[in-house]
């Protein structure tokens, strides 16, 4: 079965400082990935996503994400945070497993960063 | 831009009752997803419907049911409602089967008493 581990589950920065979070999944075939975030009392909205092509893509508010095949992993990064990036982040993934496409999440990552 | 709907927002009921939660997906969008989010915990997959019929089953107890309708809208029917199932429900869309990016609505958050 698939699976999808978030390393950090909670992450505290000060305004400025820079962000990772990391993201290894288990999965041989091949997988579509998400970062989500869930911001105070709202709901999940995508960062971005990793279909096919670059390896690093851009998503959203500054973020980006690198996928690197060989390790498994999709790490979430920002250069300079800023309080409203005070948010819960998820790491997803869509594969298919024995013809059915289950997307699985990871436990999130509840990043607060202070002004 | 149209987003996911969900209602209701809140919903409180007693252990054994029943509970239909309702999703409104994005116009064209053909998938349906469920999920159920317990405190702290990340989104675990319950079940989608693709083109009206049931694409996949994740961890969906068998006290829960759900369909999808003509007009794209789902119904997450739970019956013999239990403390533990006291939690955030999620639905989501998307376009084309379990591949693509899924847009989530706002969720229903039932209380079992």
């Amino acid at each position: 079965a698939q699976s999808v581990s978030q390393h950090n589950h909670h992450v505290i920065l000060s305004e400025a400082a820079s962000l990772e979070l990391g993201c290894n999944y288990s999965y041989g075939g091949t997988v579509n990935l998400f970062w989500y975030v869930q911001y105070p009392g709202q709901h999940l909205q995508l960062l971005l996503k990793y279909f096919s092509g670059d390896p690093l893509v851009k998503g959203i508010k500054g973020f980006e994400a690198e996928f690197i095949k060989s390790k498994f992993s999709f790490n979430l990064r920002k250069p300079s945070v800023q309080w409203s990036d005070t948010a819960e982040y998820f790491c997803a993934v869509n594969g298919v497993e024995g013809g059915s496409y289950i997307p699985t999440f990871g436990r999130g990552t509840s990043l607060i960063v202070h002004p | 831009a149209a987003g996911v709907i969900q209602s209701p927002r809140h919903l409180i009921k007693e252990k054994r009752e029943t509970a239909t939660l309702k999703c409104y997906p994005i116009p064209r969008h053909d998938t349906v997803y469920w999920y159920q989010q317990g405190p702290g915990q990340d989104p675990q997959f319950l079940i989608s419907f693709y083109e009206k019929m049931q694409s996949d089953k994740g961890s969906i107890p068998d006290r829960f049911s759900a369909q999808q309708f003509s007009d794209y809208h789902s119904e997450l029917n739970m019956s013999s409602l239990e403390l533990g199932d006291s939690a955030l429900y999620f639905c989501a869309s998307s376009t084309g089967r379990g591949y693509n990016e899924q847009f989530f609505g706002p969720g229903t958050r039932l209380t079992v008493l």
